[in-house]
């Protein structure tokens, strides 16, 4: 079984500049989360998605960050413009259900604002 | 925010010893999960015990839970130079909340 995949694995790009990263969940699994990770600290819950509606995205900075999950499988988010303090490592999770399973969690993509 | 924190921040032992990892939380919970993150690398589950749990085995892992002092530990016997990676324990308070993350335990086994 394939698992969960995203793409860059790393971006570097200049502030106030556009970036979006791409993730491709485990086949048949409906919840789909974004978190970020700062350096050494655990992940973040930026916005949980079930099939291709968004159930929790309180703590998505809307005014910059954005995301969709069109047909309730790939899903893209986005920042717009980047800033210093959005260098962070960007991680796509995925499950069967919401609740108390096992998330699955893909590499990441590691962002660098300069 | 951080809802757990665990305890130490960074533990370095020898291949075959074993390392305890603390965590600690502060609101009622409904499941702790215990994940693995290799450098550079994403989150692995590990394990997950329920708050009507109090201690759970998988392999050489052993985890306990105590609700009544919000504390979890994680232990990993004979440890392995492989077992390198940070720790992070998760909480939820039930079906459609969020997984919170504490800051992790980096652990180094030197071989």
């Amino acid at each position: 079984e394939a698992g969960v995949v995203q793409s860059p694995r790393y971006k570097i790009i200049e502030k106030k500049q556009p970036v979006a990263f791409w993730c491709n969940p485990i086949s048949g699994h409906n919840t789909l989360y974004w978190y970020r990770q700062n350096l050494g600290q655990g992940p973040e819950l930026l916005i949980r998605y079930e099939n291709e509606e968004a159930v929790d995205d309180s703590q998505l900075p809307k005014d910059r960050f954005s995301a969709e999950r069109l047909k309730g499988v790939d899903s893209t988010l986005k920042i717009q413009p980047a800033e210093l303090g959005d260098s962070a490592v960007y991680l796509c999770a995925s499950s069967r259900i919401t609740g108390p399973e096992t998330q699955y969690f893909g590499p990441g993509t590691r962002l660098l604002v300069l | 925010s951080q809802q757990g924190e665990e305890d130490p921040q960074a533990l370095s032992i020898q291949e075959g010893e074993n390392a305890t990892m603390n965590c600690s939380y502060k609101t009622s919970i409904n499941n702790l999960q215990w994940y693995r993150q290799n450098s550079g690398r994403g989150l692995v589950h590990l394990i997950l015990i329920r708050s009507n749990e109090r201690e759970k085995h998988s392999g050489r892992l052993r985890v306990t839970l105590d609700t009544s002092k919000k504390s979890s530990s994680l232990l990993i016997t004979a440890s392995r130079a492989a077992d390198t990676a940070s720790y992070f324990c998760a909480t939820d308070m039930g079906s459609g909340s969020r997984l919170t993350f504490g800051e992790g335990t980096q652990l180094t086994v030197n071989p």
